[in-house]
């Protein structure tokens, strides 16, 4: 068990430019789920996944934001068009189905938009 | 939008000392969770207590809940220097999946 992984740990763009974030959950955990956070705040929830499906999106993932689970296994979130009001950690967790809520968190992604 | 408040915001205290942490949510849950993050780093599970719990101890953690009062508190006893993180504490509600997180306090803790 390696833990949840996150690529790459940071990152810096220019505004208007697309990136894409990587994270390969804990192998026997069929559920994932990406959270953002911003200086000074908790983590706020974006979107998660059950297997391959995507059950359910925060209003904070705009339409430039778009998250898949191919398989099953790792997952992408892509921001198109980043704005600077996107620079933040992205944080990725994943957990059994059966778990009572316990979920096990990535090192993050940072994203500076400039 | 967050549904902890932890309080206080910062907490600085010296080693040996022990720390409490406060957290207060608005709507019913089906457990509460605690984490530390460290600074810039992903979050570390602490504790779970579940909504039909009011108290829970883990190692030098203990988490006391109280549904009535909407609030829950977490001690660590004898700190050390590498207690030093942020303390943001989690609901789980509904379908019990997503987690809503408090805006966190932050604990130093002096050699």
């Amino acid at each position: 068990d390696t833990g949840v992984s996150q690529d790459p740990r940071h990152k810096i763009t220019k505004r208007g430019q697309n990136v894409t974030f990587r994270c390969d959950p804990i192998s026997e955990h069929n559920r994932l789920y990406w959270y953002r956070q911003t200086l000074g705040q908790g983590p706020e929830f974006l979107t998660y996944f059950q297997n391959e499906a995507q059950l359910e999106k925060s209003r904070l993932l705009s339409d430039r934001f778009s998250a898949e689970r191919p398989k099953g296994s790792f997952s992408t979130l892509e921001i198109q068009r980043t704005e600077q009001g996107d620079s933040a950690m992205y944080l990725c967790a994943s957990s059994l189905s059966q778990a009572f809520g316990e979920q096990y968190f990535g090192p993050g992604t940072r994203l500076t938009v400039t | 939008s967050q549904q902890g408040e932890e309080d206080p915001q910062a907490l600085s205290i010296q080693e040996g000392e022990n720390a409490t942490m406060n957290c207060s949510y608005k709507t019913s849950i089906n457990n509460l969770q605690w984490y530390r993050q460290n600074s810039g780093r992903g979050l570390v599970h602490l504790i779970l207590i579940r909504s039909n719990e009011r108290e829970k101890h883990s190692g030098r953690l203990r988490v006391t809940l109280d549904t009535s009062k909407k609030s829950s508190s977490l001690l660590i006893t004898a700190s050390r220097a590498a207690d030093t993180a942020s303390y943001f504490c989690a609901t789980s509600g509904g379908s019990n999946y997503k987690l809503t997180f408090g805006k966190g306090t932050l604990l130093t803790v002096n050699p």
